[in-house]
């Protein structure tokens, strides 16, 4: 069965370094995201993308965060400089329609010290 | 307007009970109702989707009840399992814009 794949899983880095995390979406998929979620707590949507470019981003997706579909497979989110509480675990999710139908990888663990 | 409200945060259920979740949204344009199933270390599973022109939805054990003038939806797992346990997430999406609930961590006693 077709899936997300993120990468890394775990990234610890340093405050102020740059951070960059990756994902294969699903092949024929069309819409992505990238969301974060808090250690126990909700799911908070960053951003989507669709035909290579942002289609809506959250409030936290400020000017330190970027995203690229640098070919024609990888979703990448950068962190431009990191700070403590952008700890989280960071999904990215793909569907292949804008519905709610959203396939999610297992997810790429961020500490930042 | 954006928000999706969900509760209980946390719920203990017997083997073999009903568990119910409840959702609320504020948002008319909202037109996709999914529910997200996730277990420890795991993203996030789509469990069970409604869409507002109909106000049920049945899949196995898991059924979504959904109250457009009350503006209101929720998730009743019949025969609950210990398998079952996992936080559970609503969610409303209008285009490509899905916004989550803040989860209910559910727990079935064996």
């Amino acid at each position: 069965e077709p899936e997300v794949t993120q990468t890394p899983s775990h990234q610890v880095t340093q405050m102020g370094q740059e951070v960059i995390l990756r994902c294969v979406p699903i092949s024929n998929h069309l819409y992505f995201y990238w969301y974060r979620q808090i250690l126990g707590q909700k799911v908070e949507f960053l951003v989507s993308f669709y035909n290579n470019e942002i289609s809506e981003k959250s409030e936290i997706f400020d000017d330190q965060f970027s995203v690229e579909r640098p070919d024609g497979s990888n979703f990448t989110l950068k962190i431009r400089s990191t700070k403590l509480e952008d700890s989280a675990m960071y999904f990215c999710a793909s569907c292949i329609l804008n519905t709610g139908e959203l396939f999610f990888g297992e997810g790429s663990r961020l500490t930042v010290l | 307007q954006q928000q999706v409200k969900q509760s209980p945060q946390s719920l203990i259920v017997q083997k073999g009970g009903i568990s119910i979740i409840n959702c609320a949204y504020e948002n008319t344009a909202f037109d996709y109702f999914p529910w997200y199933q996730q277990f420890p270390g795991k993203g996030p599973a789509l469990l069970i989707a409604i869409r507002p022109d109909v106000s049920e939805k049945k899949e196995g054990r898991f059924t979504i009840s959904f109250n457009k003038s009350a503006k209101q939806f929720s998730l009743h797992i019949m025969d609950s399992q210990p398998g079952d346990s996992a936080t559970y997430f609503c969610a409303a999406s209008m285009g490509d814009k899905i916004i989550f609930g803040k989860g209910t961590r559910l727990h079935i006693l064996p």
